[in-house]
């Protein structure tokens, strides 16, 4: 299967500072890229979609200012969360597919602990 | 994840089959997944099905889809610890221009030795 790495695996921030997370194809091109976030013991809530040189379509209830998605390159996406709080922490996993797959493949998942 | 439902915990001794099912309630759902997640990883893609089947097998793997009841089980036969991990059901369907995949709350597999 195609795969998808994100950087970095984890990461720990002070209460205020923005984090960016990067999701890449590394062996496909991803036309569609798509951000997840699961907390502790629930499930992954789709945040928001996104296609290549295009704006991101935010989930209901997921701030756009605040969680700023780039999709600038076939390859990469970059979700930044902006002026992080301490409820902000979660495991954001970010996947991506094109026309060429019938499902959508996984990164590996960026654990984010804010302070 | 309330367009997919699935029990949160099923404990197995190994060498068992385990069971785990779902239920969801869109009938558009094209493709129907089941996920692996172990602690602390992202999700691997264990198998899925077309909305079309009503059997898949893999190995030790059986997914058995009734569209009429809009119910998914994922059977592993033999189960061994290394099975141990989250299963996530998920329905795959289109909406405004791009597939979206919508996960249910996961079942823990516990495989007692």
């Amino acid at each position: 299967g195609a795969v998808v790495s994100q950087h970095p695996s984890w990461v720990i921030c002070k209460s205020g500072t923005s984090v960016k997370i990067e999701c890449r194809s590394l062996d496909f091109q991803a036309t569609t890229m798509f951000w997840y976030r699961q907390f502790p013991k629930q499930s992954l809530m789709l945040m928001a979609t996104s296609n290549e040189g295009s704006k991101a379509t935010y989930e209901q209830g997921v701030e756009k200012d605040k969680f700023l998605i780039n999709h600038a390159s076939l390859t990469l996406s970059t979700l930044t969360v902006t002026s992080a709080h301490p409820e902000d922490s979660s495991f954001y996993i970010c996947s991506a597919s094109s026309s060429s797959y019938n499902e959508q493949f996984f990164g590996p998942g960026t654990r984010l602990t804010v302070l | 994840g309330e367009d997919v439902e699935q029990s949160l915990f099923l404990s197995v001794r190994e060498g068992d089959s385990s069971v785990i099912n779902c239920t969801y309630t869109d009938s558009s759902s094209t493709y129907l997944y089941w996920y692996k997640q172990e602690p602390g990883a992202g999700l691997q893609l264990l198998t899925y099905i077309f909305s079309n089947m009503d059997m898949k097998q893999d190995q030790r793997l059986t997914v058995l889809l009734n569209k009429k009841d809009k119910h998914l089980s994922l059977r592993i036969a033999d189960t061994q610890t290394g099975d141990s991990a989250i299963y996530f059901c998920a329905e795959r369907k289109a909406a405004g221009g791009y597939q979206k995949v919508t996960f249910g709350i996961g079942t823990k597999l516990q495989v007692i030795p």
